[in-house]
């Protein structure tokens, strides 16, 4: 039972284009969400974070959309870069207990194109 | 050295042997992760502790058990592993405690195949 669902497995994008990456989301306990980035053979990068009290976060290039009554979350890279080329997953957590236990995605490979 | 290491970065072992993963944390946090990554699935969480005290057991096997020494360590030690075990393994760290917005850190991962 999938919580975090990243349902596009890759995408392209034009470099100086916008890239969006989507995640859907089951559990509406989840309120806080991060996204990351991942090269092969690294571990994955923390890239930014969205709390449910919030629908946008913004951090240089990178804006992260919440919109709750969908479950629903979005990257958006502006502009991409070749180097953005990666697997970002979307990850969520629900607030509490004694552990903050992080539900990943499977991810989303996206490949700018020069 | 910075955030957060792990050694060996690459480990080759057969089904009989025994193996000890490591990671450190350079970020004083209080909690630190082992995760799994199989090809084709999400980051699967395996084991948490939060200031030394392990307080999450996500269903593994006892082939794998888990050491934290201190805050700063990890230990993953693996005997008689199963050659469906090979994965990429990732520890991570984060604050802990039971903050809001508690954001971990993930080092560079060990690609682990049982033979």
């Amino acid at each position: 039972d999938q919580q975090v669902k990243q349902n596009s497995p890759s995408l392209s994008v034009q470099e100086g284009r916008i890239s969006i990456l989507n995640c859907d989301y089951t559990n509406s306990m989840f309120d806080y969400f991060l996204w990351y980035k991942k090269y092969p053979a690294e571990g994955p990068t923390f890239l930014i974070s969205i709390s449910s009290i919030k629908d946008k976060n913004e951090d240089g290039r990178f804006t992260v959309f919440l919109n709750k009554s969908a479950k629903h979350l979005s990257l958006h890279i502006v502009p991409s870069q070749p180097g953005d080329s990666a697997v970002y997953f979307c990850a969520a957590m629900g607030y509490g207990g004694a552990t903050n236990k992080l539900i990943f995605g499977t991810g989303t490979l996206l490949a700018v194109q020069p | 050295e910075t955030g957060v290491t792990q050694t060996p970065r690459h480990l080759v072992m057969g089904m009989t042997n025994k193996k000890s993963l490591k990671c450190e944390q350079h970020l004083g946090h209080n909690a630190m992760y082992w995760y799994k990554q199989s090809a084709k699935k999400p980051l699967e969480l395996m084991f948490v502790y939060n200031f030394k005290e392990q307080t999450e057991n996500n269903s593994v096997p006892s082939r794998f058990s888990p050491e934290c020494p201190n805050s700063s360590h990890l230990f993953l030690h693996l005997h008689t592993l199963q050659p469906e075990d090979s994965a990429l393994y990732l520890c991570a760290s984060s604050q802990g405690g039971q903050g809001f917005g508690d954001t971990q850190y993930f080092g560079p991962g060990t690609r682990l195949t049982v033979l």
